[in-house]
């Protein structure tokens, strides 16, 4: 089983549109979680970090569920802009070392 | 300016030769990150440094050397490239003392490497 898994689409939704990916992650004792944007040949932007309590940016909202292992991003009103990958990472560990573990990517195609 | 700056962005060379992907960041951070990326395989980690006398080997590291040369510089070096080192590699910086105490990574913007 991998550490990071993510289904990688790709997702094609309609703007305005409401979509969710999934990431799941094999190391119980992971301790911080990211869900990162790529664009196409680009760098890897720092979307937002994934909280306990889940967290909200504007249309961007991101939960995690430690019981079954898992962190969720949910986009509504979905934008052209938006067109991306989706990276999941985690950060398996709990003092020391520092290293993260990257998904493969969801990719995501808004249709006007 | 960017704050991480990767030189350079494009480079093709041939098998057998010694090439240096340098990076710098203007960040002020401690630790940087050199990773690889493939189409299908995600980001993996080649290698990490903590500071200038900290060098750790990632998950792949075999083929590759890096050099810290100042908090702000973190160089990778191919000794003798080979074609199936052809990817997309960024460079990382992080530093846990922002961003609630979580250390975040912030990347550079890549550079794409072809081995023929």
């Amino acid at each position: 089983r991998k550490e990071v898994e993510q289904d990688p689409g790709p997702f094609n939704v309609p703007e305005g549109a409401t979509v969710a990916f999934n990431c799941t992650y094999s190391n119980s004792a992971s301790q911080s979680f990211f869900w990162y944007r790529q664009d196409c040949r680009k760098e890897p932007k720092l979307l937002m970090s994934v909280y306990s309590s889940g967290n909200e940016d504007g249309r961007f909202t991101a939960q995690l569920n430690r019981a079954s292992q898992y962190i969720s991003l949910l986009i509504r009103d979905s934008k052209l802009s938006d067109s991306a990958t989706y990276l999941c990472v985690v950060n398996p560990s709990t003092s020391g070392t520092y290293k993260y573990i990257f998904g493969t990517g969801t990719r995501l195609k808004v249709l006007a | 300016d960017a704050d991480v700056t990767q030189t350079p962005r494009n480079r093709i060379t041939k098998t057998g030769k010694r090439i240096m992907l340098e990076c710098s960041q203007t960040k002020g951070h401690d630790r940087m990150y050199w990773y690889r990326q493939d189409p299908g395989l995600g980001l993996r980690l080649i290698y990490y440094s903590f500071d200038v006398k900290d060098i750790n080997k990632g998950e792949i590291s075999d083929g590759y050397s890096v050099s810290r040369q100042a908090q702000a510089k973190f160089s990778l070096s191919l000794e003798s490239a080979i074609p199936n080192q052809t990817a997309l590699y960024f460079c990382a910086t992080s530093d846990r003392r922002g961003s609630g105490g979580v250390d975040t990574q912030y990347f550079g913007p890549g550079t794409r490497l072809t081995v023929l």
